[in-house]
């Protein structure tokens, strides 16, 4: 059974930084790129980072490029996000999720909320 | 960056009808990589439908995907209690990845 579960959400000022963790069980997690999607408040889905199994492929969303850092350890079957800067428009809860061979995101986890304010 | 718009904003239907949820990219999607997801509230989205057409595991056969290129459809056959929620289409051909901005299904 696919389990993701994400931590190391919290309250951060504006400027500061934070890390975000996911820990995978349930399946291969070398097998499988990885990605971050986080959600503001009461609004929709957006796409932040992948990263590839063996770590040699990243790609961000311009809002985050520069400033989050997307990294896994696949002895520890974990995923991280570091982010950096954050800004008030980073409110929002994060998920961690699975992407199949063929990209699609099958499975996600719970999420963890991060909230940037003064 | 594909832009992906979800169409009707919100639909009032009530239980047994049929729901019809469009999304329409800026530009064609590659090889179909377009999935459908619900989301309740407090909880986390679920992938109902990939490949525009292909119903993923243990998804009921009420809920149907079509489409090809730029123009993708969502049909829930009957809604049930169970169904009423938002519903998020994206798209995974290409990056960066991107989400429609959601259709709410609501109780009539």
């Amino acid at each position: 059974q696919v389990h993701l579960v994400e931590s190391g959400g919290g309250l951060v000022k504006p400027g500061g930084s934070l890390r975000l963790s996911c820990a995978a069980s349930g399946f291969t997690f070398t097998d499988y790129y990885m990605s971050w999607i986080r959600q503001a408040p009461g609004k929709g889905l957006e796409w932040l980072s992948y990263i590839s199994s063996n770590g040699d492929i990243i790609q961000y969303a311009d809002s985050v490029k520069g400033r989050f850092t997307i990294s896994r350890d696949n002895a520890k079957n974990s995923l991280y996000l570091q982010m950096y800067s954050l800004r008030a428009e980073d409110t929002a809860v994060y998920y961690c999720a699975r992407e199949t061979r063929d990209r699609r995101t099958d499975y996600w986890g719970q999420g963890t909320l991060v909230t940037v304010s003064s | 960056e594909i832009v992906l718009t979800q169409s009707p904003g919100t639909l009032s239907l009530s239980p047994g009808e049929r729901a019809t949820l469009s999304c329409r990219a800026s530009q064609s999607v590659n090889s179909n990589y377009l999935a459908w997801y619900q989301q309740k509230p407090g909880q986390a989205p679920r992938l109902l439908v990939y490949g525009a057409s292909s119903r993923a595991t243990g998804i009921p056969d009420r809920f149907s995907g079509s489409g090809f290129g730029t123009d993708f459809t969502l049909t829930i056959s009957r809604l049930e209690p169970e169904d009423f929620a938002v519903y998020y289409c994206q798209q995974y051909g290409s990056s960066p990845r991107t989400f429609g901005q959601g259709t709410k299904v609501e109780i009539k």
